[in-house]
């Protein structure tokens, strides 16, 4: 299994650009996770989705932020237009609904720095 | 929602120093509580769980015990290495049967040799 896999790794873009992170969460899990992490304020649930639809989205900061899942296979947290605090590391985690918080599998995280 | 209180860091210590990394938690009854490691450049890592009062969790060498007359899960290891150097995270569902997780504000472990 390749595990959760987030693209790009390292993201420089300059404010007021559109950015797009991507995850593609293991499959057969069907709970997925965006968390956003800075040394200020640790790590943040920004939303999560169960079989592809989102349940809560409480911890997108402001409407810049989007997140999708199109499918099972494949979600995007878009950022629109980028700010400078936006810059943080931002992982995807997947789960398979039902077994608690058991099967949380991290992806490996995209640093996002917007100059 | 359910909390986590997690000791301060930065730690450093010797290789073969004991650790212990302090984590208490606020919840309503008695949730899975769970130690996570994150790497250098990496995303976190489960490395152990209990799933109720009195369990120890175990893996690596290090061990926590769900004890919830003090509502803690203190992370410890007898012997620390310098691979173990990492950024540990105490964690527990958001609340009830909540998927997603809570976490610490993790601590920063230093393991010279």
């Amino acid at each position: 299994d390749a595990g959760v896999i987030q693209s790009p790794r390292h993201e420089v873009t300059e404010m007021g650009q559109e950015v797009t992170l991507r995850c593609k969460p293991i499959s057969g899990h069907n709970s997925l996770f965006w968390y956003r992490q800075t040394m200020m304020r640790g790590l943040e649930l920004l939303i999560y989705f169960n079989n592809n639809v989102p349940i809560d989205d409480s911890g997108m900061p402001e409407d810049r932020f989007s997140a999708k899942m199109p499918n099972a296979s494949f979600s995007t947290l878009k950022i629109q237009p980028s700010e400078p605090r936006d810059s943080a590391v931002y992982f995807c985690a997947s789960s398979l609904a039902g077994q608690g918080a058991d099967g949380y599998t991290f992806g490996s995280g995209t640093r996002l720095t917007v100059v | 929602g359910n909390s986590v209180t997690q000791m301060e860091g930065p730690v450093t210590l010797s290789e073969e120093a004991f650790l212990t990394i302090n984590c208490t938690y606020t919840a309503t009854g008695y949730p899975s509580l769970f130690w996570y490691v994150q790497y250098p450049g990496e995303g976190l890592q489960l490395l152990l769980k209990a799933t109720k009062a009195d369990d120890k969790g175990s893996n690596k060498g290090f061990e926590a015990t769900y004890r919830k007359e003090t509502t803690s899960f203190h992370l410890e290891k007898g012997s620390v290495q310098v691979s173990d150097s990492a950024v540990y995270f105490c964690a527990l569902p958001f609340s009830g049967s909540a998927r997603q997780l809570t976490f610490g504000s993790g601590t920063q472990l230093t393991v010279l040799p």
